[in-house]
């Protein structure tokens, strides 16, 4: 039981490159979540999915796209990587998505040149 | 938005001493979350609040949701090296799909 797998754990883009980060669960939660963690300002909500089949925008989703490609994965992509998404990018789970615990990856650290 | 203001942002301490941190919000509450995150790894969940004034403890760790439903304090007794880590709590309002996270808490022990 691996709880939440994130891939790759670190990459370094240039300006202007895309990629997609990787996301897995093997607790059969519901709804997923994308995260960045910056110095001082905590952990912020990119983008969730409350259940398979819907996403939403979270409190900073511009520059960012996601796909909830079934249960198990949740994947956000850069399309053009800009320098002030350097930052520790995290995935989460949840049972339900009201009133139910995250459980994290280890993160994905990314650096924007 | 909501925010969670954090405090402290930061601490040093000796190995054994207690450990006290505190969120405040300007909306009220109905869960308080308490994650750890150790170095290279993500936060994990310590302790969970639900109901005004509950105090919960997981082994030297202590919890407490705040009875205005603003705040909620994590306190940590005779502190160890593992310790070591940032703490986050992280809030939800009645009603809200999402969960608000203060900026962090910092803690280094020296032996």
């Amino acid at each position: 039981n691996a709880g939440v797998t994130q891939t790759p754990k670190f990459q370094v883009l240039k300006t202007g490159q895309s990629m997609t980060l990787q996301c897995a669960q093997d607790m059969n939660h519901n709804s997923m979540y994308w995260y960045r963690q910056d110095p001082g300002m905590g952990l912020r909500l990119i983008y969730y999915s409350a259940s398979e089949g819907t996403t939403d925008k979270g409190e900073v989703p511009n520059g960012y796209n996601v796909s909830r490609l079934n249960k198990r994965e949740f994947s956000l992509r850069l399309e053009s990587a800009a320098p002030s998404q350097t930052s520790v990018y995290f995935c989460a789970s949840s049972v339900l998505f009201n009133n139910s615990p995250l459980h994290f990856g280890n993160g994905t650290r990314l650096t924007v040149t | 938005g909501q925010q969670l203001n954090q405090s402290p942002q930061s601490m040093f301490i000796q190995e054994g001493e207690d450990v006290s941190m505190n969120c405040t919000s300007s909306s009220i509450f109905n869960t308080w979350l308490w994650y750890k995150q150790d170095p290279g790894e993500g936060p994990v969940l310590l302790i969970a609040l639900y109901k005004a004034g509950e105090l919960t403890s997981n082994g030297r760790l202590t919890a407490q949701f705040g009875i205005t439903r603003k705040d909620s304090f994590l306190n940590i007794s005779a502190s160890i090296p593992s310790d070591v880590g940032i703490y986050f709590c992280a809030g939800q309002t009645l009603g809200a799909q999402k969960l608000v996270f203060g900026q962090g808490t910092r803690l280094t022990i020296n032996p």
